[in-house]
């Protein structure tokens, strides 16, 4: 099977709160793990990207959180702005060789003031 | 601008007519993906070509979808007799062919096709 699970649909989080994205997968052979932020009518712009061999990696504001046995893995997203709004996927695919990315259904961030 | 080029931004198109959309993959990257993004939903992936070659089409409608990537200029995906089904954004995404890069897809600004 080669889906990928995300969760929430959408997020409403106040200016300077964390924002928490999920996403579950079934495949094994998955090994990295990238997420991409889509404003409207744009293309889905790479944010950042884990592989399964660490457990956390950070850039800037935007963490992800991966656990392997469970195969879930997460986006954390801390001090959230109103520029963050946008709709945000996370996918997976098989390295080795080039492959094609599974996407999940994509969560929709608003962050009020 | 180096990056992925994708041409026209929006197409309209009556039932039964061909689209034809073209992709310019970044500088330096001979990976060509196509994804299909429809309304309120994620993108699911169509195909996957190299240079004169298709490498999976397993995403792809048995009917009335091609495509190409040809020697010399860009990528094309081509929808026949188009559908009110079709309606969607077609999004176009390359990488590299060096193995550390080799699955960090970079995408276009995608096309919006609407069928009429």
């Amino acid at each position: 099977q080669q889906q990928v699970k995300q969760s929430p649909q959408s997020l409403i989080v106040q200016k300077g709160g964390i924002s928490i994205i999920n996403c579950a997968y079934e495949n094994t052979a998955f090994d990295y793990f990238p997420w991409y932020q889509q404003f409207p009518g744009k293309g889905p712009a790479l944010l950042i990207a884990i592989r399964p061999d660490v457990s956390e990696k950070k850039e800037g504001r935007f963490t992800i959180s991966f656990n392997k046995s469970a195969k879930q893995f997460s986006l954390h997203i801390m001090d959230s702005q109103p520029g963050d709004s946008a709709t945000y996927f996370c996918a997976a695919t098989h390295t080795g060789t080039a492959s094609k990315l599974t996407f999940g259904t994509g969560t929709r961030l608003q962050v009020t003031l | 601008n180096a990056g992925v080029m994708q041409n026209p931004r929006h197409l309209v198109r009556r039932r039964g007519q061909e689209a034809r959309l073209r992709c310019s993959p970044m500088k330096g990257h001979s990976h060509v993906y196509w994804y299909r993004q429809l309304p309120e939903e994620g993108l699911k992936f169509m195909v996957y070509l190299q240079k004169e070659n298709i490498i999976d089409e397993s995403g792809m409608p048995k009917e009335r979808f091609s495509a190409e990537f040809p020697k010399e200029g860009p990528s094309i995906l081509r929808i026949q007799q188009v559908v009110r089904g079709d309606s969607a954004a077609y999004f176009c995404a390359s990488s590299s062919k060096d193995r550390e890069f080799l699955n960090t897809q970079y995408f276009g600004p995608g096309t919006r096709l609407t069928v009429l």
